[in-house]
């Protein structure tokens, strides 16, 4: 099984509203990541998890909070979002997190994220 | 450090010829080299990555790449282009200095006549 799941596939929220996003993967794999993909640009990395632990941030606004109850479980919780925060959330999980540049990561069909 | 840069924007072919995308990186250590394609409104799908084996690569969907390290080039390439190819294509590179982390090109749009 080769499969990013994500939960749901399409959101839309208010700028007062919480939601959360969802992600799922049952390959073992110990390294997970939230990427933002705008239309017509590539996907930008937000948050990297290895081994259940933050790893990585980049720069991302308090507004996104990210978690990882388990290996296998990547959330992505959202509050007091902008419009511009409307996008494609991809999630992505890895073999390893560690020095190993060479591991695939796959890739979850995404969430499209509205905010009005 | 590292870069990829994806030459074309845009790539417009008709049903049946040849693709070629093409993607030129730098890297300051031994790289792993990715292809991605995403269709509309999908998530992305690994076509084909390089890992210091052999040079040239192939992967699903009849797509080829072939490393070329004195050219510093990972073109993708396919013999016969089909209405389905019709997507965006991303070149990206890793390398053991920054594990967790991989640089995505800016992207070509593969559109395909018929």
């Amino acid at each position: 099984d080769t499969e990013v799941t994500q939960t749901p596939k399409h959101l839309v929220m208010g700028m007062t509203n919480k939601k959360s996003l969802k992600c799922e993967q049952h390959m073992g794999h110990r390294a997970m990541y939230w990427y933002k993909q705008k239309a017509k640009k590539p996907p930008e990395l937000m948050f990297v998890y290895s081994y259940e632990k933050l790893s990585i941030n980049e720069s991302v606004p308090s507004r996104f909070s990210p978690e990882c109850p388990n290996s296998s479980l990547l959330n992505l919780h959202l509050h007091a979002l902008q419009p511009e925060d409307s996008a494609l959330y991809l999630c992505a999980s890895s073999r390893t997190g560690g020095l190993a540049g060479e591991d695939t990561q796959y890739f979850g069909p995404g969430t499209r994220l509205t905010v009005l | 450090a590292q870069s990829v840069t994806q030459l074309d924007s845009h790539v417009s072919v008709s049903e049946g010829t040849p693709v070629l995308l093409r993607c030129n990186y730098s890297s300051s250590y031994s790289p792993s080299l990715f292809w991605y394609v995403q269709h509309p409104n999908k998530g992305l799908q690994l076509l084909l990555k390089y890992t210091s084996a052999a040079t040239l690569v192939k992967g699903i969907n009849g797509f080829e790449a072939e490393f070329k390290k004195s050219e510093t080039s990972f073109h993708l390439t396919k013999p016969s282009a089909h209405m389905s190819d019709a997507a965006e294509y991303f070149c990206v590179v890793s390398s053991y200095s920054s594990a967790s982390k991989i640089i995505f090109g800016s992207g070509t749009r593969l559109s395909i006549r018929p």
